[in-house]
């Protein structure tokens, strides 16, 4: 059964610099979100992208964070300046149409020293 | 107040005992998700509903619509079964986010 895929499965990056979490979507469909949940905490929206473009996105995801669907396979989430607090767990999700489950990855453990 | 409330937090059974997991929200919803958590993080889809009652195996979903409340029933549950329960729902005025509930962790001992 296809899959969606997230790498790395464990990032550790120092505080203020770059992040790159990759996902790579189900190949047929056309929604893509990202999740994120802090350690003990419930699972909460970031960010939803369909057409090549942001459709929606959440007050967590301010201008420290940018998504890209660059080559029509991967979907990237990058944080410019990464804080204590963006520790988390990052996943990604794809759909294939609206109104229809949600197909997530594994998640990236993010880590911020 | 949380717009998905799950109850109770935690659940332990023994192997084989019949599981309910509660969810209430408070806004008006498209669609209703239960996702199974795995120790490692990785997130399950078990099933999407909008009405009426959906069953997998060992796993059954209700939903009242006019109540705001649903659940999740686990069968003869095994060991295996253990881990995060979370519902979401795909709020009416928004069709493009999940909102989590902050998940039920069931343990089921031998």
């Amino acid at each position: 059964e296809p899959e969606v895929t997230q790498t790395p499965s464990h990032q550790v990056t120092q505080m203020g610099q770059e992040v790159i979490l990759r996902c790579v979507p189900i190949s047929n469909h056309l929604y893509f979100y990202w999740y994120r949940q802090i350690l003990g905490q419930k699972v909460e929206f970031l960010v939803s992208f369909y057409n090549n473009e942001i459709s929606e996105k959440s007050e967590i995801f301010d201008d420290q964070f940018s998504v890209e669907r660059p080559d029509g396979s991967n979907f990237t989430l990058k944080i410019r300046s990464t804080k204590l607090e963006d520790s988390a767990m990052y996943f990604c999700a794809s759909q294939d149409r609206g109104q229809r489950p949600q197909h997530f990855g594994d998640g990236t453990r993010l880590s911020i020293l | 107040k949380n717009e998905v409330e799950q109850s109770p937090q935690n659940l332990t059974a023994q192997e084989g005992e019949f599981i309910t997991i509660n969810c209430s929200y408070s806004v008006g919803i498209s669609a209703l998700h239960w996702l199974q958590q795995h120790p490692g993080g990785g997130i399950v889809s078990l099933f999407m509903l909008s009405s009426g009652k959906k069953k997998h195996g060992r796993l059954i979903a209700t939903i009242n619509i006019q109540e705001k409340h649903s659940s999740l029933h686990i069968t003869a549950s095994h060991p295996r079964d253990s881990a995060v329960y979370i519902c979401a729902v795909l709020a009416s005025y928004n069709t493009d986010k999940l909102i989590f509930g902050t998940g039920t962790r069931l343990q089921v001992f031998p």
